[in-house]
């Protein structure tokens, strides 16, 4: 079966500090893989997805990136984290064609 | 343009009362998919079910149950006899054709906070 992980569960860190949460699927291949954040009680918005290694589309401009090291990792980065960063970060992958997403378990990041 | 409204923000219900939570959607797409997703305190995204576009068929998984109406462009989610556990966010989502649309992107809505009191 399929398994997604993200780490860390929950990240405190100043502003300005750098940033890197990782999400790794288990149990399937060349899955799409997406980045969205949750502010405080509000929707979720898409922040990036890719189709495969190295491929990434952004959705919205800010100061994070993201990468695809390898087929089943996605990476969120950003090298100077701003107080409006702060939110719950959520790592989803879907099968190609098979529309609906799985979500990890989420990163809490609090910027202070 | 797709877009999913979800007109309720927040619902308080005594346990054991049915709620309705609504979902309207927009696409232009023929080919479309829905689902609910419920996200309890813990954070994560719970999938519940998806419907296609060509199956309007309502369906029913124990107290849950979904309500697909393309005419209205609807997708309603009922739960009968609500407990405290039901208590969360609950989004709907709409995801188009992919043979236009490779990525698979999901819109979803605001969501509806629930909150069903003992």
């Amino acid at each position: 079966s399929q398994t997604i992980h993200q780490w860390p569960a929950t990240l405190v860190q100043p502003v300005g500090s750098p940033l890197s949460l990782e999400c790794t699927v288990e149990g399937t291949s060349n899955p799409n893989l997406y980045w969205y954040r949750q502010a405080a009680g509000r929707g979720l918005q898409l922040l990036f997805y890719s189709v495969g290694i190295g491929q990434i589309s952004s959705e919205v401009p800010q100061n994070l990136s993201a990468s695809r090291p390898q087929d089943r990792q996605f990476i969120l980065s950003s090298k100077k984290l701003l107080l409006s960063d702060s939110g719950f970060y959520l790592c989803a992958w879907s099968v190609r064609g098979r529309f609906w997403q799985f979500f990890g378990p989420g990163t809490r990041l609090t910027v202070l | 343009a797709q877009k999913v409204t979800q007109a309720q923000t927040e619902i308080s219900v005594v346990e054991k009362e049915d709620v309705t939570l609504d979902c309207v959607y927009e696409t232009r797409d023929t080919t479309y998919y829905l689902f609910w997703y419920k996200q309890p305190p813990s954070g994560e995204l719970v999938f519940l079910i998806r419907r296609n576009s060509f199956d309007e068929q309502n369906e029913i998984s124990g107290r849950y149950s979904w309500n697909f109406q393309k005419s209205t462009s609807s997708f309603n989610f009922t739960i009968t006899a609500s407990q405290v556990v039901d208590s969360a966010v609950y989004f709907c989502a709409l995801s188009g054709d992919t043979r236009m649309n490779r990525d698979d992107k999901i819109i979803f809505g605001k969501g509806t906070r629930l909150h069903i009191l003992p």
